[in-house]
């Protein structure tokens, strides 16, 4: 079946830039997302990408897919304590999501 | 209220419990699903309704039973569950379900604890 990877960990410092990796299998992917999940609480949608598009910019958040080589991440600018969380990668597979295990990132002073 | 809501935030229930897990959305969707999350392992997709019709079941147990009265609300109802269907039970809606693209919005899920 289609599988979605990621990092388990990363740790980065306040103010540093973050990148969440994630990889996955499915040739056919329309839409890939990104999630957050903060402790005790449900996902939430943070970005999403077209599989023609190979970036794309939110405020501080920048998407990047090479589509070739079936990689998307996740780049968090000027990454705050807020930003502790677990981050989702989403594959959409036909009519489904496919999810990724998460990377929780955490912020340190 | 907005989004996508779910009731109990908490549920802790023994084994020979029934009980209901319920959400609701506002966004004006058709299509609802029910996610399993465990500890370390990846979510699972349990049951998706679109207009109120089940179009897929993922092999779930059945001291699991969906039921969608209407394209806002779904519900889920256990009985006898065991202690390792313990879990965060996330609710999701999206425009269709199918389509490239329905992005899917979820509740806050319900933290199920089985004594």
């Amino acid at each position: 079946g289609e599988d979605v990877e990621q990092s388990l960990f990363l740790s980065v410092r306040e103010g540093d830039s973050s990148v969440i990796n994630c990889t996955y299998t499915d040739s056919s992917s329309t839409y890939l997302y990104w999630y957050k999940q903060e402790p005790g609480a449900g996902l939430q949608l943070l970005t999403y990408i077209f599989s023609n598009m190979d970036m794309k910019q939110d405020q501080r958040l920048t998407v990047l897919l090479n589509k070739k080589d079936k990689h998307l991440s996740l780049r968090i600018a000027d990454t705050q304590t807020g930003d502790s969380a677990i981050y989702f990668c989403a594959d959409h597979n036909t009519d489904k999501l496919i999810f990724g295990t998460g990377t929780r990132l955490q912020v340190f002073p | 209220e907005t989004g996508v809501t779910q009731t109990p935030r908490h549920l802790v229930m023994g084994m020979t419990n029934k009980k209901s897990l319920k959400c609701e959305q506002h966004l004006g969707h058709n299509a609802m699903y029910w996610y399993k999350q465990s500890a370390k392992k990846p979510l699972e997709l349990m049951f998706v309704y679109s207009l109120e019709e089940r179009v897929e079941n993922n092999s779930v147990p059945s001291r699991f039973s969906p039921e969608c009265p209407n394209s806002s609300h779904l519900f889920l109802h256990l009985h006898t569950l065991q202690p390792e269907d313990s879990a965060l039970y996330l609710c999701a809606s999206s425009q269709s379900s199918g389509g490239a693209t329905d992005t899917q919005y979820f509740g806050p899920g319900t933290r199920l604890t089985v004594l």
